[in-house]
């Protein structure tokens, strides 16, 4: 078991640019999270998916933002026409839940992408 | 509103002290669950600790150990003996049942020096 990963580890872009980041959870975790975390803060909630279903967004998410999960497999979260306030560290969490028994319901995180946009 | 509250924001120790953590957390649902996490500069969240909402038991693996009450919504958690690999940013965080969604509601973190 490799954990999950997270590609690229830095990017730095210019304001306006797209941008795309990779999250290849657990192998047989079911749920795929992703989070930004601003300097300071904890990290907050922006979207999740159960298998290839991405069930609920956040507000945080605007228009610019899409997330994918083809497959169920890895997850992809782009950011069109960056902006600098989208400067942040992007988490990536997977888990596994089974119908309503929660035991292994526990999140486990990748190293995150940290984006600055210039 | 703020689902967890870390009240501390930087806690300094020389190593060999201990170190007691305050989360403080608000929720109307019956069933839920208090996590915490570590992060350490490279910028992982490693997890440390998951408790549900029914079991209060304290619960204590090697120099870690925390505390969940209830009656004052505090889930607060202990490090005895500091060394210095636990400095870190630690996060409290509360996952809700009543959606299914289990999302993680973090607070803000606290900041843990432990000098040598």
């Amino acid at each position: 078991d490799t954990g999950v990963s997270q590609d690229p580890r830095h990017k730095i872009t210019k304001r306006g640019q797209n941008v795309t980041f990779r999250c290849d959870p657990i192998s047989e975790h079911n749920r795929l999270y992703w989070y930004r975390q601003t300097l300071g803060q904890g990290p907050e909630f922006l979207t999740y998916f159960q298998n290839e279903a991405q069930l609920e967004k956040s507000r945080l998410l605007s228009d610019r933002f899409s997330a994918e999960r083809p497959k169920g497999s890895f997850s992809t979260l782009e950011i069109q026409r960056t902006e600098q306030g989208d400067s942040a560290m992007y988490l990536c969490a997977s888990s596994l839940v089974a119908g309503r028994r929660v035991s292994e319901n526990i999140q486990y995180f990748g190293a995150g992408t940290r984006l600055s946009v210039l | 509103a703020q689902k967890v509250t870390q009240a501390q924001t930087e806690i300094s120790v020389v190593e060999k002290e201990d170190v007691t953590l305050d989360c403080v957390y608000e929720t109307r649902d019956t069933t839920y669950y208090l996590f915490w996490y570590k992060q350490p500069p490279s910028g992982e969240l490693v997890f440390l600790i998951r408790r549900n909402s029914f079991d209060e038991q304290n619960e204590i693996s090697g120099r870690y150990s925390w505390n969940f009450q209830k009656s004052t919504s505090s889930f607060n958690f202990t490090i005895t003996a500091s060394q210095v690999v636990d400095s870190a940013v630690y996060f409290c965080a509360l996952s809700e049942a009543a959606y299914n969604d289990y999302k993680l509601s973090f607070g803000a973190g606290t900041t843990v020096t432990v000098r040598a």
